[in-house]
């Protein structure tokens, strides 16, 4: 299984775009990049899902490059809301690597007035 | 839609006691999950279920049994609940053709005295 590493916390301001970047070296040709947002006191939430290149949705966007051995989460002109743990996880959807998808301990964003 | 509803909220137990935690889902989701969540760290596995009277051990299954009797609910037991299982227990459901977004429900925290 893949792991990844995150950075344990960062800081932003209201309006800034912020970026998250997630290691992971090891990947596999099968395996999905995948961020989860958590809030306090409630279950994890879906981001964004992505291969490789640039995926965008509502939310967020997703960057992969080419070796996929890293991606970057981001989130464009944070509010306050956006306060909250972010998951990067990596697995392989066809072969059951969904089951062993390992949440590590996230990032703490913590968007400040 | 309620999504994935976990049952109780809150419970206290003594060591040595047992209880059931209850998830329902009604997105007709083949696939769910028991994750718990200590403080400060991510998720981690307990048990999942790729169908209805399936199960399979994740990455912390000890001390714990399920079932899938239905494939709405899965649930979650502690024949001897210990301190150590004190945590917040999420359970979350995913359709398997696109098994790697998974939906969280709103968690249950379990202290165990």
């Amino acid at each position: 299984l893949a792991k990844t590493t995150q950075p344990i916390s960062m800081d932003s301001y209201e309006g800034q775009e912020v970026n998250i970047t997630c290691s992971h070296n090891n990947i596999a040709t099968n395996d999905y990049i995948t961020w989860y947002q958590q809030f306090p006191s409630q279950g994890p939430r879906f981001i964004i899902q992505g291969y490789k290149t640039k995926v965008t949705n509502e939310v967020a966007s997703l960057f992969i490059p080419a070796d996929r051995k890293s991606s970057t989460l981001s989130l464009p002109r944070v509010s306050l809301s956006d306060t909250a743990v972010y998951y990067c996880l990596v697995g392989d959807m066809f072969s059951g690597g969904y089951n062993k998808l390992i949440f590590g301990a996230g990032t703490r964003l913590a968007v400040h007035p | 839609n309620a999504g994935v509803t976990q049952t109780p909220k809150f419970r206290v137990l003594k060591t040595g006691q047992s209880m059931t935690l209850l998830c329902a889902q009604d997105m007709n989701h083949e696939y769910m999950y028991w994750y718990r969540q200590d403080p400060g760290m991510g998720l981690r596995l307990i048990h999942y279920s790729v169908g209805e009277g399936t199960t399979a051990k994740g990455e912390v299954p000890d001390g714990y049994n399920v079932s899938r009797l239905k494939k709405q609910n899965f649930l979650l037991g502690l024949e001897s609940a210990a301190p150590s299982q004190t945590s917040v227990y999420f359970c979350a459901s995913t359709p398997a053709t696109s098994p790697i977004e998974q939906f969280f429900g709103p968690g249950t925290r379990l202290t165990v005295l």
